[in-house]
C-alpha cells in the first residue's frame, strides 16, 4: 500500500498524558497536512509542512500541540497534557505542491482521552 | 474569516433519485474547490475538483459539480443515485472543509 499511512489507528490515554502520532506520506509528496475531525464536523486544519518547513499553523493548534517533519518525510504530531476535549480523529494528508494540490488522506488516528 | 458552508447535514433519498448538495464558500479571489467523499469505514477520498476553466466539472462515479463564482457556490449533483452512494460528503475550499452532509440512499 503506497498511500498515506497513520499510526496508531487508535489511541486511548488518560487525561494529562502525552501522546504522539505518526504520519507517513506518499513518498514523492512534499507537502504534509494535519487535520482534526470531531463527530458531526468536517476536518479542521491544524498545520502543514512543505518539506521540513512548517508553513502554516491554525489558531486551533494550542501550545500543547507540536508537529515536526524533521527530514521532510514522515511527520509526528504530539499533544502534551491531553484534555478530554482533545478526543477526536486526527487526519494526515499529503500532496505534491503544484499550485493545484490534491490532498490524499490517511485513515486517521482516533484519540480517546479518558 | 474564511469558511465553507454546506446546506444540509442529512439527506435521505431512494435509489434512482437525483441528488444535489449545496456548498457555499466565503473567499476572495481564486480558490481551489473540492468535494470529498467518505464511505462507511473508509478514509476521505477525492470526488472531484475545480481549479479553473470550465465551471462544470465531472468526477468519479457519475458525480458532477458546478462552480458559480457570482454565488460563491460549488454544488454537487448526481442524476441518479445508487445504494452504494451512501456516504458522507464534504465540500472544501483550499484548506477549509464544510461540516459534511450525511447521505443515505435507501433501496
Amino acid at each position: 500500500d503506497t498511500g498515506v499511512s497513520q499510526n496508531p489507528r487508535h489511541k486511548i490515554t488518560k487525561r494529562g498524558q502525552n501522546v504522539t502520532f505518526r504520519c507517513d506520506p506518499i513518498s514523492e509528496h512534499n507537502r504534509l497536512y494535519w487535520y482534526r475531525q470531531t463527530l458531526g464536523q468536517g476536518p479542521e486544519f491544524l498545520t502543514y509542512f512543505q518539506n521540513e518547513a512548517q508553513l502554516e499553523k491554525s489558531r486551533l493548534l494550542s501550545d500543547r500541540f507540536s508537529a515536526e517533519r524533521p527530514k521532510g518525510s514522515f511527520s509526528t504530531l504530539e499533544i502534551q497534557r491531553t484534555e478530554q476535549g482533545d478526543s477526536a480523529m486526527y487526519l494526515c494528508a499529503s500532496s505534491l505542491s503544484t499550485g493545484r494540490d490534491i490532498q490524499y488522506f490517511g485513515a486517521g488516528t482516533r484519540l480517546s482521552v479518558l | 474569516a474564511q469558511s465553507v458552508s454546506q446546506h444540509n447535514h442529512h439527506v435521505i433519498l431512494s435509489e434512482a433519485a437525483s441528488l444535489e448538495l449545496g456548498c457555499n464558500y466565503s473567499y476572495g479571489g481564486t480558490v481551489n474547490l473540492f468535494w470529498y467523499v467518505q464511505y462507511p469505514g473508509q478514509h476521505l477520498q477525492l470526488l472531484l475538483k475545480y481549479f479553473s476553466g470550465d465551471p462544470l466539472v465531472k468526477g468519479i462515479k457519475g458525480f458532477e459539480a458546478e462552480f458559480i463564482k457570482s454565488k460563491f457556490s460549488f454544488n454537487l449533483r448526481k442524476p441518479s443515485v445508487q445504494w452504494s452512494d451512501t456516504a458522507e460528503y464534504f465540500c472544501a475550499a483550499a484548506l477549509q472543509f464544510g461540516a459534511g452532509t450525511q447521505v443515505v440512499v435507501t433501496p
